[in-house]
């Protein structure tokens, strides 16, 4: 069965610092990967996906993540956080083989916490 | 378009009691997915739907849990005799076949 493993429960960074955010999968066949944030009492908002083609993959609010299948990886990056994007992160992954359901396997969750 | 809503935000339930749960997708999608977030971990896959068929239903799903979606619309997810191991956040998804999976902001449940 998939899993997710996100490294790191909880990320501390500086405003205008770089992240990254990493996300490994268990699988190396083929799988479809996302990254989620959830905001506190919110529902997930999808943040970028991988489905095929380029490794490199860009999102909303300037987030980007490589796939890299060798490594079973999909971190996720930001080259200057803001305040506003102290969060929660998930990473999750899609098994396009099994049978179709669509259903998302998450990790744990990243805590982004962004300090003045 | 509203998106995914779920109803009630917050329910707080004494241990034992029945519990319903109801979520609203975006209307032109057909698949209807539900997941328990608890404190501290990602979201877990449920059960969903394609249009009024549930398809699959996680072990997680004992028997206690059951979910309905008739004419392809709302959901209900309901939980008899709830224990506090039930205390949890359900999330409601949706989308368009294996299009991009919507969240509704969940239903948090308390079970005392």
């Amino acid at each position: 069965a998939q899993s997710v493993t996100q490294l790191d429960s909880q990320v501390p960074v500086f405003e205008e610092a770089p992240v990254e955010l990493r996300c490994n999968y268990s699988s190396s066949v083929s799988v479809y990967l996302f990254w989620y944030v959830q905001y506190p009492n919110q529902g997930l908002q999808l943040l970028l996906k991988y489905l095929s083609g380029s490794t490199l993959v860009k999102g909303i609010n300037g987030f980007e993540a490589e796939f890299n299948k060798s490594q079973t990886s999909f971190h996720l990056r930001k080259p200057s956080v803001h305040i506003s994007d102290t969060a929660e992160y998930f990473c999750a992954v899609s098994d396009p083989g099994s049978g179709n359901t669509g259903k998302l396997i998450f990790g744990q969750g990243t805590t982004l916490q962004v300090k003045p | 378009d509203t998106g995914v809503s779920q109803d009630p935000r917050h329910k707080i339930t004494k241990r034992g009691q029945n519990v319903t749960f109801r979520c609203d997708p975006i209307s032109e999608h057909n698949r209807l997915y539900w997941y328990r977030q608890t404190l501290g971990q990602g979201p877990e896959f449920l059960t969903y739907f394609q249009n009024e068929a549930q398809l699959e239903k996680s072990r997680l799903l004992s028997d206690r849990f059951s979910a309905e979606r008739p004419k392809g619309s709302f959901s209900t997810l309901e939980i008899q005799r709830t224990e506090q191991g039930d205390s949890a956040m359900y999330l409601c998804a949706s989308s368009w076949s294996l299009g991009e999976q919507y969240f509704g902001p969940g239903t948090r449940l308390t079970v005392t």
